[in-house]
């Protein structure tokens, strides 16, 4: 079946430095979706991603959809202690509804 | 609009015994999703219920069953409990009519079986 892997499995980042993590498909996706989970609460949808080699930006956030759509990533710029949570990607594969997530990036941020 | 609801937020339950887990969904969605998240394994999709039937399945024992009903709350049963099913059980909300709708997802039920 559809695997999701996402790289790396943990971030510990400086304040105000920059990261990037990396989101894998075993399948073709239909669309990818980020989501963010603060310490203690639920997955929260931050973006979507339709199109091949789609970029989109929220503030300090750049979203990528991999020219094949089976990866994508989200990097992040100077750093702040607000970015801390886990990090999802998740996605359908072409006419499935079903959405598999990946583990997650859980990113730490060091004052 | 409300959230997603479920109820209740926590349980502690012993070995053996069965739970039951309820979703309402935001007003006129209609599918639920179900998800079991464990610390370092992310989001283990257990099934899928739209328009009160099941429509997606992941790679759970027999002991995981749901339903849902006519408006649209759906419920989550797990029989025979072992340790094993300590977790937080999110389930999650979309329209359910493409596969580009994002889902919204509940606080979450944390369930400890002991």
């Amino acid at each position: 079946g559809q695997q999701v892997m996402q790289i790396p499995q943990y971030q510990h980042v400086q304040e105000g430095e920059d990261f990037t993590t990396y989101c894998n498909s075993s399948t073709t996706l239909s669309n990818i979706q980020w989501y963010k989970q603060r310490p203690g609460g639920h997955p929260v949808f931050l973006i979507q991603l339709v199109k091949s080699g789609e970029v989109k930006k929220q503030k300090r956030l750049t979203f990528q959809f991999g020219e094949a759509k089976k990866n994508s990533s989200l990097h992040i710029t100077a750093t702040q202690t607000t970015d801390v949570g886990t990090y999802f990607c998740a996605g359908p594969a072409t006419n499935d509804y079903k959405l598999s997530f990946g583990a997650g990036t859980t990113v730490t941020v060091r004052a | 609009k409300a959230g997603v609801t479920q109820t209740p937020r926590y349980l502690i339950k012993t070995r053996g015994q069965q739970v039951t887990l309820s979703c309402s969904p935001i007003s006129g969605h209609r599918s639920v999703s179900w998800y079991q998240q464990t610390p370092g394994q992310g989001l283990q999709f257990l099934f899928e219920y739209f328009s009160e039937t099941q429509r997606n399945k992941g790679n759970f024992p027999g002991r995981f069953s749901g339903r849902q009903f006519s408006n649209s709350r759906s419920e989550m049963n797990v029989s025979t409990l072992e340790l094993g099913d300590s977790a937080l059980y999110l389930c999650a909300s979309s329209s359910g009519l493409r596969n580009t709708d994002t889902q919204y997802f509940g606080p979450g039920t944390r369930l400890t079986v002991l």
